[in-house]
């Protein structure tokens, strides 16, 4: 069965240090999402990919994050410098369009920093 | 942003009962999803309801929506423990896909 493959599964990283996660969504899938998870909160979206085009970021904090989907397949979330708030759980997820169609979690990369 | 916010936060219940979670949202939807998420995993998509349904069955699964008070309710009737888990619901928004908070439900043996 096709799954969404991140890696990877865990990381601790320092504060300040930079900080990258990589998702690859199941093929064929033009949707992709990433979303930030705070352990008891819901998942916040933090962008998400149409092919290789942002459709949304406005929760991912620029200064800080940044996301691209090159090719329109797989994906890389940078986190540069790294603070001790963004520790958390980052989820990525696909669908086969936007709308309409139900999206596939991978297992996430849970960020710890120190 | 949340659009989807669930209702209770937390709901314990014996095995074999019944457990409803409520959804309520705010804007105009096309859709509206329910997930489960196991501890430390990833979430599991559970059902989809389009805004022209009122209600949807999966196995033990029992979804409704009113588009007119903008809410949702998933039932999960003979409950067993595997069904501990996170439940989120998720809407369409803006073309967005947009999570809840969530209930956290609790099957006890």
């Amino acid at each position: 069965e096709a799954e969404v493959a991140q890696s990877p599964r865990y990381k601790i990283t320092e504060k300040s240090q930079a900080v990258a996660f990589w998702c690859d969504p199941i093929s064929g899938h033009a949707t992709l999402y990433w979303y930030r998870q705070i352990l008891g909160q819901g998942p916040e979206l933090l962008v998400q990919f149409q092919d290789e085009s942002v459709v949304d970021d406005s929760q991912l904090p620029k200064d800080r994050f940044s996301a691209e989907r090159l090719k329109g397949v797989d994906s890389t979330l940078k986190i540069q410098p790294a603070e001790l708030g963004d520790s958390a759980m980052y989820l990525c997820a696909s669908s086969l369009q936007t709308r309409g169609t139900e999206a596939f979690f991978g297992q996430g990369t849970r960020l710890t920093v120190v | 942003s949340q659009q989807g916010e669930e209702d209770p936060q937390a709901l314990s219940i014996q095995e074999g009962e019944n457990a409803t979670m409520n959804c309520s949202y705010k804007t105009s939807i096309n859709n509206l999803q329910w997930y489960r998420q196991n501890s430390g995993r990833g979430l599991v998509h559970l059902i989809l309801i389009r805004s022209n349904e009122r209600e949807k069955h999966s196995g033990r699964l029992r979804v409704t929506l009113d588009t007119s008070k903008k809410s949702s309710s998933l039932l999960i009737t003979a409950s067993r423990a595997a069904d501990t888990a996170s439940y989120f619901c998720a809407t369409d928004e803006a073309q967005k896909l947009v999570f809840g908070q969530g209930t956290r439900l609790t099957i006890n043996p």
